[in-house]
């Protein structure tokens, strides 16, 4: 079975700019999460997607945003883009909510300028 | 809120010396506790976990406890390998609300042959 795929894996944007992150979750999961993870520092939760509704978000301001596609694939997209929102970006995917495995994916390396 | 606080790196340790990784927590409720493990370039892989007081967690030769009377999950190992390199998280998980992990910042250890 295939786990946790994200891409672009690096990115370089501009202040001010627009990005989106994308995420194809393992097999049969339906739940995807995902995080930020500036440098040196843990995983900060952003929201969570289950069947294709938002179930839960972290203290990240609106200009993030996400969607969940009926495949349970999702996507991150971040407005306004801030050189503090230069991090790792972390997807996670488990097969139903509730259940407390998560798999993460290797990540989206975002650099703002 | 829940917060998660790990002694804080980077170790360096000579191959087959002891491990011991502090992790303490400050949780409303039943938190379940988390280990995750993040080797160069790569996403978060889940190392062990404990869903409730007492419960044992053990993976690869490491182990942790959770102590509810400390709020603790320490990890250890008791013979390290060059293979354990790494960047270790402690995290919690709890109870209702989202399904979200709340994260300490990590501990990058490297182990010397």
């Amino acid at each position: 079975e295939t786990g946790v795929t994200q891409s672009p894996t690096h990115l370089i944007k501009t202040r001010g700019q627009q990005v989106t992150l994308r995420c194809s979750s393992q097999s049969g999961h339906n739940t995807v999460s995902w995080y930020q993870q500036a440098l040196g520092q843990g995983p900060q939760f952003i929201f969570q997607y289950y069947r294709e509704e938002e179930n839960g978000r972290g203290n990240f301001p609106p200009r993030f945003s996400g969607l969940q596609f009926p495949n349970y694939s999702s996507e991150l997209n971040v407005n306004a883009l801030e050189l503090d929102d230069s991090a790792l970006y972390l997807c996670a995917s488990s097969p139903q909510e509730g259940y407390y495995g998560y798999t993460f994916g290797s990540g989206t390396r975002l650099t703002v300028v | 809120g829940d917060s998660v606080t790990q002694m804080e790196g980077p170790v360096t340790l000579s191959e087959e010396a002891f491990l011991t990784i502090n992790c303490t927590y400050t949780a409303t409720g039943y938190p379940s506790l988390f280990w995750y493990v993040q080797y160069p370039g790569e996403g978060l892989q889940l190392l062990l976990k404990a869903t409730k007081a007492d419960d044992k967690g053990s993976n690869k030769g490491f182990e942790a406890t959770y102590r509810k009377e400390t709020t603790s999950f320490h990890l250890e190992k008791g013979s390290v390998q060059v293979s354990d390199s790494a960047v270790y998280f402690c995290a919690l998980r709890n109870q209702g609300g989202s399904e979200k992990l709340v994260f300490g910042k990590g501990m990058k250890l490297t182990v010397n042959p």
